[in-house]
């Protein structure tokens, strides 16, 4: 069964502070893996999309890496900001250009602290 | 450009009431989908499609409908509302290969 499963499901860390936001997956065959953000009440925001070929991606301070042998991917954030609040979705899409086969994660919430 | 707009931003149905969800985008996407979230579960999609006239089901499609008359519209229709479909729906446009934009969502609450 194609699963998106994201650790910690809760975070958090004090303003300024590094932190690393996992995902693993079994969906197959595989073809793109995306993270999202999404502020409380608002719509997800897409930070990354990354394809089979790419292992890491940067979006400011987001970086993204992709282990496509293990099925892992993670999330860093950088000198994390009270902005950074929020709740970050990992969602794999099993074909390329289908909004049918993408499967999202449950999410992890995260809070920074001043 | 406004992106991926929906109206009404909040709702409260009674049991048995039937009601249409707007959705509107302005930056010609083929594909627009419409997803419901609700607390400890990752978005869940509903119905998708990819261009206008052409519609498909997605994971949770019972007791909605769906239609796309123009490549900007994707109206979704709750047929009889019941408790159950208490949630926070997202439309979400985007090209084939592109990145999915979301809309600000419609919180629905069915008594």
């Amino acid at each position: 069964k194609n699963q998106v499963e994201q650790s910690p499901q809760s975070l958090i860390i004090l303003e300024g502070k590094n932190c690393t936001l996992q995902c693993n997956y079994t969906v197959s065959p595989f073809s793109n893996l995306r993270w999202y953000k999404q502020d409380t009440g608002r719509g997800p925001v897409s930070l990354t999309i990354m394809t089979f070929s790419e292992n890491t991606k940067s979006n400011g301070r987001y970086t993204a890496t992709l282990d496509a042998d293990t099925k892992q991917s993670s999330l860093h954030i950088t000198a994390s900001q009270l902005s950074d609040s929020a709740s970050y979705i990992c969602v794999v899409s099993a074909v390329w250009g289908s909004q049918g086969n993408l499967i999202f994660g449950k999410g992890t919430k995260l809070s920074v602290k001043p | 450009n406004a992106g991926v707009t929906q109206t009404p931003k909040f709702q409260v149905l009674k049991t048995g009431q039937s009601m249409t969800l707007q959705c509107a985008q302005d930056m010609n996407h083929e594909y627009m989908s419409w997803y419901r979230q609700d607390p400890g579960m990752g978005l869940r999609l509903i119905h998708y499609s990819v261009g206008a006239g052409i519609t498909d089901q997605g994971e949770v499609p019972n007791g909605y409908n769906v239609s796309r008359s123009t490549t900007e519209d994707f109206p979704l229709r709750l047929l009889s509302a019941a408790p159950s479909q208490t949630s926070v729906y997202f439309c979400a446009s985007s090209r084939p290969s592109g990145e999915q934009y979301f809309g600000p969502g419609t919180r629905l609450t069915v008594t």
